[in-house]
């Protein structure tokens, strides 16, 4: 049962236009919600993250939303870059037990940006 | 030495060999965590030790045993893997206490068993 997904495998978006990324969770014990980028042969990197007590974080270019009512988190970048072409992974931190910092990871969504 | 790193980078093992992974924070965190990322699969945590003690233990085979020496050090040891463990194994690690959630992950080790 996959708590977090991201239904999208890939998006393919043209230089200086909007991207939008989306993740869908089930969990309602979810906190703390996260983006990530992954480029080949490195780990993935931290980009921007949100409370479940806010609707939107923004960072530069990097904008999350979250509708809590929906369970869904989106991450809009604009404009988009050719760097910024990788995987983007969301992530969801469960408040409950004793799972210190744990996070469940969706599938990822490649990112493609156009010249 | 900065953020967190990993070796090796690549390994290849047969299914009797023992082999060992190691991961290093650099960043004063206290909680280290294991991964493993199959093609076409989330991330699968497998680990968690918080100031060196398991937290979690996400129901992984005993052919993968994890070490925690200390809160910056954690190793992975392999012994008769099986083909299916073939994967990107990665180490992360956090600050577990205030509001700060966010992991950080090293380069991983591509893992081939033959």
């Amino acid at each position: 049962d996959q708590q977090v997904k991201q239904n999208s495998p890939s998006l393919s978006v043209q230089e200086g236009r909007i991207s939008i990324l989306n993740c869908d969770y089930t969990n309602s014990m979810f906190d703390y919600f996260l983006w990530y980028k992954k480029y080949p042969a490195e780990g993935p990197t931290f980009l921007i993250s949100i409370s479940s007590i806010k609707d939107k974080n923004e960072d530069g270019r990097f904008t999350v939303f979250l509708n809590k009512s929906a369970k869904h988190l989106s991450l809009h970048i604009v404009p988009s870059q050719p760097g910024d072409s990788a995987v983007y992974f969301c992530a969801a931190r469960y408040a409950g037990g004793t799972s210190y910092g744990k996070l469940t990871f969706g599938q990822g969504t490649i990112l493609t940006v156009h010249p | 030495e900065t953020g967190v790193t990993q070796t090796p980078r690549h390994l290849v093992m047969g299914m009797t060999n023992k082999k060992s992974l190691k991961c290093e924070q650099h960043l004063g965190h206290n909680a280290m965590y294991w991964y493993k990322q199959s093609a076409k699969k989330p991330l699968e945590l497998m680990f968690v030790y918080n100031f060196k003690e398991q937290t979690e233990n996400n129901s992984v085979p005993s052919r993968f045993s994890p070490e925690c020496p200390n809160s910056s050090h954690l190793f992975l040891h392999l012994h008769t893997l099986q083909p299916e463990d073939s994967a990107l194994y990665l180490c992360a690690s956090s600050l577990t206490s205030g509001m700060v959630y966010e992991q950080y992950f090293g380069p991983g080790t591509r893992l081939t068993v033959t």
